[in-house]
């Protein structure tokens, strides 16, 4: 167990809807990474929060937003949703930006 | 082309056997990072390496910076050892992972 979580575990939507992926870091842990996982692209960075601000981007499409509260917990959300959503979705924490990561158990979305 | 990629992208072995995966990269790197992904999906960081050799349990990862290149050791592999091996780099100034395709292992009894 790395000490992240992330809720929920599995998500079944359809095209256009919008959801809402959670993710608690470990105890300590000021940063907050998000990652997709697909079967065509792999592993893939999205976006990366540090203390309740944006710290970088990586590919990350306009339709998807994220954010860190001031209790650290993020949200990824994910909007106007396509077939080609379908993922598992990680979340992961470092104490700072250039430490050793640790990745919750991910969920599973599914757009049908 | 990849700026990270694994060799092999697939390897069977017999249990007590000594196993290699490569890793080489194309671009500068600030580390090198070796997860584990089991078939349920969840993802296991291994290690974290900016030079030289980390050891654990029977796990040993390499990396050379002159050359680009990292390898991961599994010394008296076993069943359990059987997942999907992920190398992944910080390029550069940057925090996120930049992710190989991943080495699939099976460990045969």
């Amino acid at each position: 167990d790395s000490g992240v979580t992330q809720t929920p575990k599995h998500l079944i939507t359809a095209t256009g809807q919008r959801v809402t992926l959670r993710c608690s870091p470990r105890s300590g842990d000021l940063s907050v990474y998000w990652y997709q996982q697909s079967l065509d692209q792999g592993l893939q960075f999205l976006i990366q929060y540090y203390n309740g601000e944006e710290r970088a981007k990586g590919n990350i499409l306009e339709r998807f937003s994220a954010q860190q509260f001031p209790d650290l917990h993020s949200e990824l959300n994910l909007s106007s949703l396509e077939l080609g959503d379908s993922a598992l979705y990680f979340c992961a924490s470092s104490v700072g930006g250039r430490s050793e990561q640790f990745f919750g158990p991910g969920t599973r979305l599914t757009v049908l | 082309k990849n700026e990270v990629e694994q060799s092999p992208q697939n390897l069977t072995a017999q249990e007590g056997e000594f196993i290699t995966i490569n890793c080489s990269y194309s671009v500068g790197i600030s580390a090198l990072h070796w997860l584990q992904q089991h078939p349920g999906g969840g993802i296991v960081s291994l290690f974290m390496l900016s030079s030289g050799k980390k050891k654990h349990g029977r796990l040993i990862a390499t990396i050379n910076i002159q050359e680009k290149h990292s390898s991961l050791h599994i010394t008296a592999s076993h069943p359990r050892d059987s997942a999907v091996y992920i190398c992944a780099v910080r390029i550069g100034g940057a925090d996120g992972l930049t992710f190989g395709k991943g080495t699939h292992l099976i460990i045969q009894p």
